[in-house]
């Protein structure tokens, strides 16, 4: 199975400021055929299901505020959410699609305001 | 508009058996995988498996394989996760999601029921 390794665990930032999430894969999760990492990105607020904010690294799902960005590749990926506003309080997970089964997610970060 | 409408919460004792639902609407139901993902409370998301409802293939993670039966009926749009002999530690609310794009498992969720919330307690 592929690991996934996500950090931090938790992190508070302040309105306006700049978060970043960090997801390490046991593996690449890469698919050299079509150069793309199979990869994904969700928000998980109290009560409801996960929603989709990014796949293949760095596509933005259709909805989502610009404010929300995905980089990487191969193994090391990050999630940004550029200014933080209050509704982005959530947790996120980072999940590879590259080898099923399993499909994989990564632990969470949850994300506060400071 | 494209939706999963899950069954509704279960409260169950241990050794009983379970099937909870997922209804599809909105999209061809036989062309489209169907997952389903585990969250014990207050904890992550676990991926238990997948089916293709247009010739029933399906695939289990290997933490899950054994403990659960996922199905579905393809003449009502509507796939199933079964238990056999349920435990305390089944205890979690389950998801049941549907990949961006038809065809394909590995594929990201991008449309995900409301969740079934089931508690197993003697």
């Amino acid at each position: 199975d592929i690991v996934m390794t996500q950090s931090p665990d938790s992190l508070a930032v302040s309105l306006g400021e700049r978060a970043t999430i960090n997801c390490k894969s046991s593996q690449s999760v890469l698919y050299s055929s079509n150069n793309k990492n199979y990869l994904a990105w969700y928000q998980q607020k109290p009560g409801q299901p996960p929603k989709l904010l990014i796949y293949w690294a760095s596509t933005r799902e259709s909805g989502v505020p610009d404010r929300f960005s995905g980089s990487g590749s191969g193994t090391d990926f990050t999630l940004t959410i550029s200014s933080l506003q209050a509704e982005d309080v959530a947790v996120y997970y980072c999940q590879q699609f590259h080898s099923i089964p399993p499909v994989t997610f990564g632990g969470g970060t949850k994300v506060e305001i400071k | 508009e494209v939706q999963l409408v899950q069954s509704g919460a279960e409260v169950k004792k241990p050794g009983e058996s379970l099937r909870i639902s997922c209804k599809a609407s909105g999209y061809s139901f036989i062309s489209y995988w169907i997952g389903w993902v585990r969250q014990m409370p207050g904890k992550g998301l676990e991926w238990m498996g997948t089916i293709y409802p247009g010739d029933s293939d399906t695939r289990y993670s290997p933490s899950f394989q054994g403990q659960v039966t996922i199905s579905a009926d393809k003449s009502i749009g509507t796939a199933y996760l079964q238990w056999g002999s349920l435990k305390a530690s089944d205890t979690a609310m389950y998801y049941c999601a549907r990949p961006n794009h038809y065809g394909s498992a590995r594929e990201p969720f991008d449309v995900w029921g409301q969740g079934t919330m089931v508690t197993v307690s003697s």
